[in-house]
């Protein structure tokens, strides 16, 4: 059964880079043309595409965020990152990594994390 | 990008009723690219339907979706007590760009 999960620190400072990775198992990251994504989630709020990226390297990015987004993938370890630098109160989030119910899209989402919470504070 | 409203914002109903909840595009959503998530406090989202009406695997049949063009809609058509939960519609109509409504509350 395929499982995601999300690592990462749960405090950032402001103006410096929020690193996660999500750790795929129970199946190949490789396995079919998925594209792996995030999703995050302010406190009480709905939800947020952040982007999406192929086993092979191809990333899509939320236009908003683009600036400051960078997913990356490690096909030797199944697993994907994201980075977010610059952030601010504003990207204080649940933090969700997924994968989409078919291959050759972004979306939708039939298989997730169980969710970070990433805070920013000083 | 296409912009999902949900209406209402909060639905109050009693088990066995009924629940009509709705999404409403700001333009047409290609080929009905829309999915609906089923989302309980502490927990990822859910997929319940994709493709409008397409049920995911595991989904009861009470739950349905319908709709084309800008207007969608999520039925559950007996509402069970595990069913009491935040839903929110999801575009993929323009992917690689997704975006989501801003969620219903079910609510006993």
């Amino acid at each position: 059964q395929l499982q995601l999960q999300e690592s990462g620190p749960g405090l950032v400072m402001p103006s410096e880079t929020l690193s996660l990775t999500c750790t795929v198992s129970g199946g190949s990251i490789t396995n079919g043309a998925y594209y792996w994504g995030w999703i995050r989630q302010h406190p009480a709020k709905g939800l947020e595409w952040i982007g999406s990226i192929s086993s092979s390297g191809i990333a899509y990015y939320r236009p908003s965020l683009q600036s400051r987004v960078t997913i990356s993938v490690d096909t030797s370890k199944n697993q994907f990152s994201l980075q977010l630098t610059s952030v601010t109160a504003a990207d204080t989030a649940m933090y969700f990594c997924a994968r989409p119910v078919t291959t050759g899209t972004t979306g939708p989402f039939d298989h997730w994390g169980q969710g970070v919470l990433v805070t920013v504070t000083s | 990008e296409i912009v999902l409203t949900q209406s209402p914002d909060t639905l109050s109903l009693s088990a066995g009723e009924r629940a009509t909840l709705s999404c409403r595009a700001s333009q047409n959503v290609p080929s009905s690219y829309v999915a609906w998530y089923q989302q309980k406090p502490g927990q990822a989202p859910r997929l319940l339907i994709y493709g409008a009406f397409r049920r995911a695997t595991g989904v009861p049949d009470r739950f349905s979706g319908s709709g084309s063009g800008t207007d969608f809609t999520l039925t559950i058509s007996r509402l069970q007590p595990e069913d009491f939960a935040v839903y929110y519609c999801q575009q993929y109509g323009s992917a690689p760009l997704l975006t989501f409504g801003g969620g219903t509350k079910v609510e006993i």
